[in-house]
């Protein structure tokens, strides 16, 4: 199986922060990879797909980049509703998540 | 907007089935790759299997001896079905659209709000 690992695994941060979320996977994985936005009692969001591909309907602040085995979600400028969790999920070989990243409000 | 809706059982006893239902609206499942998720009390997300369309089936090799994926084109549902659970199966179960590349499917775009089942006696 294909590990990812995300880190960190908590990241506390203000309103109007620039923050950066990385994946790691175990081995190379080309471009194929996801990320999601989750908060409890909520549907789960896609944010991002193939390593860059901002899904419609997504605010323009959340991008991602990488490829092989390191990946980065960015988000530009913190709002209020981006306060979650995100995962990344990799579709090279089966599909795995990372353990997630719970981000905090400072 | 496609909408997912999870149903079932909120608690299962260990050595029986868990048994789930997705209700879909706002799109057909005669398209597409469907999903189950699961996510443990405190644990990363897993996921399990999916039917495509086509009714053809693929589930995680951790735990392909023990589910069950079908459809029901009629009522626009995909169901789930683990047996012989354990505590270990105590989780949030999902339900996910999934879209890819002919015959490869790749990333879950619409996902239900999930629901937790827990197997104790």
């Amino acid at each position: 199986d294909i590990q990812m690992t995300q880190s960190p695994s908590t990241l506390s941060a203000s309103v109007g922060d620039r923050v950066t979320i990385t994946c790691r996977a175990s081995q190379s994985i080309s471009r194929w990879l996801a990320w999601y936005q989750l908060k409890p009692g909520k549907a789960p969001k896609l944010l991002i797909y193939k390593a860059s591909s901002l899904e419609s309907g997504v605010p323009s602040r959340f991008s991602g980049s990488g490829s092989g085995t390191e990946f980065t979600l960015t988000i530009s400028s913190l709002q209020p509703d981006d306060f979650a969790t995100y995962y990344c999920q990799q579709y090279d070989t089966h599909y795995t998540f990372g353990q997630g990243t719970k981000l905090e409000i400072k | 907007q496609v909408q997912l809706q999870e149903s079932g059982p909120g608690l299962v006893k260990p050595s029986e089935t868990l048994s789930l239902t997705c209700n879909v609206s706002g799109g057909s499942i005669n398209s597409f790759y469907w999903n189950w998720i699961r996510q443990p009390p405190g644990e990363g997300l897993e996921w399990i299997g999916y039917i495509y369309y086509t009714g053809s089936t693929n589930y995680n090799p951790s735990l392909n001896s023990r589910v069950t994926i079908s459809a029901d084109t009629s009522k626009n549902q995909v169901s789930l079905e683990v047996n012989s659970v354990t505590a270990a199966d105590t989780a949030v179960y999902y339900c996910a659209r999934a879209r890819g590349r002919p015959g490869k499917m790749e990333f879950f775009d619409y996902w239900g709000q999930g629901t937790l089942v827990t197997v104790s006696s």
